[in-house]
């Protein structure tokens, strides 16, 4: 089935060292997002990407940094994450960003900080 | 800029009762999306439905419902005879549809309502 998947599903890191979550999709769609999503909180846009059309939100901190070598990859870097950092990853796709297609999600990535 | 709110934060009824979640939005978009989203304990973000701001008609879908009304900037969802698996986060989300500047169609989601299904 065509899907959104995100590896690992759990993440544990040290305070400070660099970590990277990987997002793949098999829907060949051309807008992917990535949310960061903290306990009993809604999901906060990070970045997204239209083809290469990269954009960050103005409030994501410098800390984080994405990539998106091809339509089909998308990948989260925390360069030193912090304990604040701690929290649930999310990549979504969706296949135009002006439509009522929904946006289709991954299982996450729940990241915790040591 | 755009605004979700639900104000219900928690809601517990018994199974088989039926339940509505509260959604109310703010946009200055001409045309806009709105959806709802099913989050269970084990954290992934499941569609469930969605409406076009042109289209205001309501619909049922099995067990879902939803009720928009543009005049109110409402959007508010109703399962019929809840059960123990609909326990989960809802979210009400709102994506722009007007193309230009570098939205991209993003989600603004809600807060979220947590809904306990007691059997």
């Amino acid at each position: 089935d065509a899907m959104v998947i995100q590896n690992p599903r759990y993440q544990v890191t040290q305070f400070g060292k660099p970590v990277t979550l990987s997002c793949s999709q098999t829907l060949n769609h051309n807008v992917m997002y990535w949310y960061q999503q903290k306990s009993s909180q809604a999901p906060k846009l990070l970045f997204h990407y239209y083809d290469k059309d990269f954009n960050n939100e103005a409030d994501t901190p410098d800390n984080f940094q994405s990539r998106r070598p091809n339509t089909s990859f998308c990948f989260l870097d925390i360069r030193s994450p912090g304990l604040g950092d701690a929290a649930m990853y999310l990549c979504a796709t969706r296949a135009a960003p002006y439509s009522n297609q929904p946006q289709h999600f991954g299982d996450g990535t729940r990241l915790s900080i040591l | 800029a755009q605004k979700v709110t639900q104000a219900q934060t928690e809601i517990s009824v018994v199974e088989k009762e039926d339940v509505t979640l509260d959604c109310v939005y703010e946009t200055r978009d001409t045309t806009y999306y709105l959806f709802w989203y099913k989050q269970p304990p084990s954290g992934e973000l499941v569609f469930l439905i969605r409406r076009n701001s042109f289209d205001e008609q309501n619909e049922i879908s099995g067990r879902y419902s939803w009720n928009f009304q543009k005049s109110t900037s409402s959007f508010n969802f109703t399962i019929t005879a809840s059960q123990v698996v609909d326990s989960a986060v809802y979210f009400c989300a709102l994506s722009g549809g007007n193309a230009g500047g570098t939205s991209y169609g993003k989600l603004t989601f809600g807060q979220g309502t947590i809904l306990t299904v007691h059997p």
